[in-house]
C-alpha cells in the first residue's frame, strides 16, 4: 500500500534554532499534504493544508512565519520550524492525499518528535 | 502510523437517519479520538474519549469505548447531508504511538 515516511523521527535541538522537518509520499503522487501537531495526550490539531505548487493554507492561530511550509514536489513537503522555542516541543504529523478511482485516499506519516531545549 | 481497522469501509444512509462507525485496535491506549475529514480538506477533532470512560456525548455525537473489547464506535443521530465526510478514529497507546484507522466514508443522502 501506499506509504509516507517523514524525517527525522526525532530532533532534538536548541532554543533559537530553526528545524526542518520532510513529509513524502513514496509510491504515489499526493495532490495534497497536510500539516497536523499533538501535544502529549491531546488530539491532533490541523496546522496548514499544502498543495504542490501553491502557498500552504494555514489554520487561524497557527503562525504562517514561524511554520514555513513548502511544497516543491508532488512528493514532497517540508515544514520548517523557525527559530524553535520550548513551547514548540510537540508531535508533528503530515498526512498525503491521492485522487484514485474510488475518491480520495489519505495516509499518514508516521511523525516527527521534536524537543526544543 | 495506520494500523487501526475500523467497519464499514463505506456508509450511505438517508438523511434523518442514525449513522454507526466502529473502530478496532490492537493494544493498550491513554485515549480514542475520532476526526472527521471533508473531501479536500484536513481532519477536524471530534471527541476525545479516555481510557478509563465508557461514553461520550457532543451534541449529536455518541462515542463508545470497551476497552475489554478493544473497540470504539461513533454514532451521529439525526444525521444531515452536512455529515457527509470521512470519519477516522485514532489511538493514544500506551508507550506513546499514535495510530489511525483506515476511515469510514458516510454518505447522507438528501
Amino acid at each position: 500500500g501506499a506509504v509516507v515516511s517523514q524525517h527525522p523521527s526525532w530532533v532534538i535541538c536548541k532554543s533559537g534554532t530553526s528545524v526542518k522537518i520532510e513529509c513524502r509520499s513514496l509510491d504515489f503522487q499526493a495532490t495534497t499534504m497536510f500539516w497536523y501537531r499533538q501535544f502529549p495526550k491531546q488530539s491532533l490539531m490541523l496546522m496548514a493544508t499544502s498543495n504542490e505548487g501553491s502557498k500552504a493554507t494555514y489554520e487561524q492561530g497557527v503562525e504562517k512565519d514561524k511554520f514555513l511550509i513548502n511544497h516543491a514536489s508532488l512528493t514532497l513537503s517540508t515544514l520548517t520550524v523557525t527559530s524553535a522555542h520550548p513551547e514548540d516541543s510537540s508531535f508533528y504529523i503530515c498526512s498525503a492525499t491521492t485522487a484514485s478511482g474510488a475518491g480520495e485516499t489519505q495516509y499518514f506519516g508516521p511523525g516527527t518528535r521534536l524537543l526544543v531545549l | 502510523s495506520q494500523q487501526g481497522e475500523e467497519d464499514p469501509q463505506a456508509l450511505s444512509i438517508q438523511e434523518g437517519e442514525n449513522a454507526t462507525m466502529n473502530c478496532s485496535y490492537k493494544t493498550s491506549i491513554n485515549n480514542l479520538q475520532w476526526y472527521r475529514q471533508n473531501s479536500g480538506r484536513g481532519l477536524v477533532h471530534l471527541i476525545l474519549i479516555r481510557s478509563n470512560e465508557r461514553e461520550k456525548h457532543s451534541g449529536r455525537l455518541r462515542v463508545t469505548l470497551d476497552t475489554s473489547k478493544k473497540s470504539s464506535s461513533l454514532l451521529i443521530t439525526a444525521s444531515r447531508a452536512a455529515d457527509t465526510a470521512s470519519y477516522f478514529c485514532a489511538t493514544d497507546e500506551i508507550g506513546g504511538q499514535f495510530y489511525f484507522g483506515t476511515g469510514t466514508s458516510l454518505t447522507v443522502i438528501p
